[in-house]
């Protein structure tokens, strides 16, 4: 079974520090994709990235960075000199390509606050 | 702009009351899904629809409902036997992509029993 766990249910930190969100995965099949999301005070969830399971490449736009590790099973995101406008809940997804459109799996998601 | 829409924003409903939840979207996308988010809980999921006129419960559908006779649209409803219906209400959609598309989602629905 497909399960996505992200760890810290809660991280505060304080203006222009860098801060690490963990997301741990687990799967059976050798083609999947993983997702982040943010969700904002609005409500809406944003999406943020994809990486699938043959890229192990890490990836950095902007001040955000993502770093996904088969070995370990994860796919943690870094904000990197963290703002205000970056306080929200972060959930991390999986997806099984062999699965067609069944549902993602999500975490629980992590509500970082940011603090001025 | 393509996108999905949700209505209304908000939503007050009076115990033993049925209140339904509007979803549409106009991105062409197949399937369709509803989510529940509770504080601390992440999303769970309500139904899912991947073509019109098919459907599928998800891991909370007890007191639910929906319908999907348009490809547009995917309308859930609360029915009193919902005992906690107080939630927000999160729709999505997704291209049929074998997995590699993720979600786009709509604003929510914030649902208040009063």
């Amino acid at each position: 079974a497909q399960k996505v766990t992200q760890a810290q249910t809660e991280i505060s930190v304080v203006e222009k520090e860098d801060v690490t969100l963990d997301c741990v995965y687990e799967t059976r099949d050798t083609t999947y994709y993983l997702f982040w999301y943010k969700q904002p005070p609005s409500g809406e969830l944003v999406f943020l990235i994809r990486r699938n399971s043959f890229d192990e490449q890490n990836e950095i736009s902007g001040r955000y960075s993502w770093n996904f590790q088969k070995s370990t099973s994860s796919f943690n995101f870094t904000i990197t000199a963290s703002q205000v406008v970056d306080s929200a809940v972060y959930f991390c997804a999986l997806s099984d390509r062999n699965s067609g459109n069944t549902p993602l799996v999500f975490g629980k998601g992590t509500r970082l606050s940011v603090i001025a | 702009d393509g996108g999905i829409t949700q209505s209304p924003k908000y939503l007050f409903r009076k115990e033993g009351q049925n209140v339904t939840l509007s979803c549409e979207q106009n991105l062409n996308h197949d399937a369709m899904y509803w989510y529940r988010q509770d504080p601390g809980q992440g999303l769970r999921l309500i139904y899912y629809s991947q073509i019109v006129n098919d459907f599928q419960k998800g891991d909370i559908a007890e007191g639910y409902s929906v319908s999907r006779e348009k490809k547009e649209s995917f309308p859930l409803t609360v029915t009193s036997a919902q005992k906690n219906p107080t939630a927000f209400y999160l729709c999505a959609s997704q291209l049929p992509d074998r997995g590699r598309r993720g979600y786009t989602f709509g604003s929510g629905t914030r649902l208040t029993v009063v």
